[in-house]
């Protein structure tokens, strides 16, 4: 069964850093493009970062260029997205999703975990 | 603003046919690039409905669908049922200097 679980979402303070991961499971994780996508209150999805099979290809939206650092280790079949200056337009729920490419979609997603930014 | 317009919300009675826009620009889908649609029930992980414009995952019902043409896609989806009420976004790639991926602004389905 294919599972991708996230955690290190929690509250921190407008300007603070977080670190999320995804842990992946039940399929072939070195092969897929991962992805962060997230939804704030209220409003849609988001795509926040992505980074190819082998992290040759990394991109960001243009609101988390310079603050957000996406990776992966293949090894440990897991994602991560280091968060820093972080804003309360960033509170929303984070989900890692995956997909074989372009023309694919992301066929495999987390439920998702919280991040807070407020004082 | 979503790069990719959708309708805020649909809604049908059980067993009619109701359809979800999703409108692009020349950067994203009106380039060919494909579309794709999920569905998302809030605090669970979305679902791939649609991939590649028109194919469906295995699992999917044929009752989902989608489309394509010029500038927009579609997603249509037969004989409503309860379950199917739930939030439904399209996704495309973007080639203008701010884009990647991009996703409509969500469409709310409600089942009367």
């Amino acid at each position: 069964e294919v599972q991708l679980v996230e955690s290190g979402g929690g509250l921190v303070k407008p300007g603070g850093s977080l670190r999320l991961s995804c842990a992946a499971s039940g399929f072939t994780f070195s092969i897929y493009n991962m992805n962060w996508v997230r939804q704030a209150p209220g409003k849609g999805l988001e795509w926040v970062s992505s980074i190819s099979s082998s992290s040759s290809y990394i991109y960001y939206a243009d609101s988390m260029k310079g603050r957000f650092t996406i990776s992966r280790d293949n090894a440990k079949n897991s994602l991560y997205l280091q968060m820093n200056s972080l804003r309360a337009e960033d509170t929303a729920v984070y989900y890692c999703a995956g997909g074989r490419g372009y023309s694919y979609g992301l066929d495999s997603w987390g439920r998702g975990t919280l991040v807070i930014v407020s004082s | 603003q979503s790069v990719l317009t959708q309708p805020p919300s649909v809604s049908g009675a059980p067993g009619q046919r109701v359809t979800i826009s999703c409108t692009g620009n020349s950067s994203n889908i009106g380039t060919g690039y494909d579309v794709h649609w999920y569905q998302h029930l809030p605090g669970t992980a979305p679902k791939l409905l649609i991939y590649g414009d028109t194919n469906r995952p295995s699992g999917v019902p044929d009752r989902f669908s989608g489309s394509k043409s010029g500038t927009s896609a579609s997603l249509a989806i037969t004989g409503l049922q309860p379950e199917d009420e739930a939030d439904y976004y399209c996704q495309s790639y973007d080639s203008s200097l701010s884009g990647y991926w991009v996703f409509g602004g969500g469409t709310k389905l409600t089942v009367l």
